[in-house]
């Protein structure tokens, strides 16, 4: 079957560095999305890998191992208002999302 | 541009009453999606369309339906309210759905309980 694993909670200070983890097993790959939802919002579009390698946007950067069917994604210089659910996605061979269940990050002052 | 409207947001249904959660895009968009979220689950993949015409099931599609008569609009009928889809339901088009790089844009999302 397919599978999105990433953990539930994670808590990190306000200024700190903190990476979220995924690791999928699907049936064909088409790229791995992150997303960010805040309590009671939409997600909305993080970023988006394909290739192996760190793709870094500002303070959020996101890497892919396609061999080991992993990424994570690195928040840096953390704000309050980065509190909040990441969702990790990949497009399988059907170009069909398959999500994982979310990280809720608390930021702590 | 409004982007992917939603209606509406909250909804209280009683087991066995049928309702329409309404979904508009103005983008163009020729992929539009229904998810539902769940406590402790991914976003499920309810119906989906890849142009006006043309829908097909996802994963969780038993007791809605769907439609997609314009490119704008795709509305997703519960045809007889169950608790079990006691949920928050999402709406999400892209541009198109044949490719890897399929942002999605997500609606604000309607909130449905069902009694």
């Amino acid at each position: 079957g397919q599978n999105i694993d990433q953990p539930t909670e994670m808590t990190a200070t306000e200024g700190a560095i903190v990476q979220i983890n995924c690791t999928y097993q699907t049936s064909g790959f088409n790229g791995l999305f992150w997303y960010q939802q805040h309590a009671g919002e939409a997600p909305t579009f993080l970023s988006y890998n394909v290739l192996d390698g760190l793709e870094e946007k500002g303070r959020f950067s996101s890497f892919l191992s396609r061999s080991k069917g992993y990424s994570y994604l690195l928040l840096k210089e953390l704000q309050m208002k980065d509190s909040a659910s990441y969702l990790c996605a990949v497009s399988d061979s059907n170009y069909q999302l398959i999500w994982g269940a979310g990280t809720k990050l608390i930021i702590k002052p | 541009n409004a982007g992917v409207t939603q209606t509406p947001k909250f909804q209280v249904l009683k087991t066995g009453q049928s309702m329409t959660l309404q979904c508009a895009q103005d983008m163009n968009h020729e992929y539009m999606s229904w998810y539902r979220q769940d406590p402790g689950m991914g976003l499920r993949l309810i119906h989906y369309s890849v142009g006006a015409g043309i829908t097909d099931q996802g994963e969780v599609p038993n007791g809605y339906n769907v439609s997609r008569s314009t490119t704008e609009d795709f509305p997703l009928r519960l045809l007889s309210a169950a608790p079990s889809q006691t949920s928050v339901y999402f709406c999400a088009s892209s541009p198109d759905g044949s490719s890897g790089a399929n942002v999605l844009t997500f609606g604000a999302g309607s909130r449905l309980t069902v009694l």
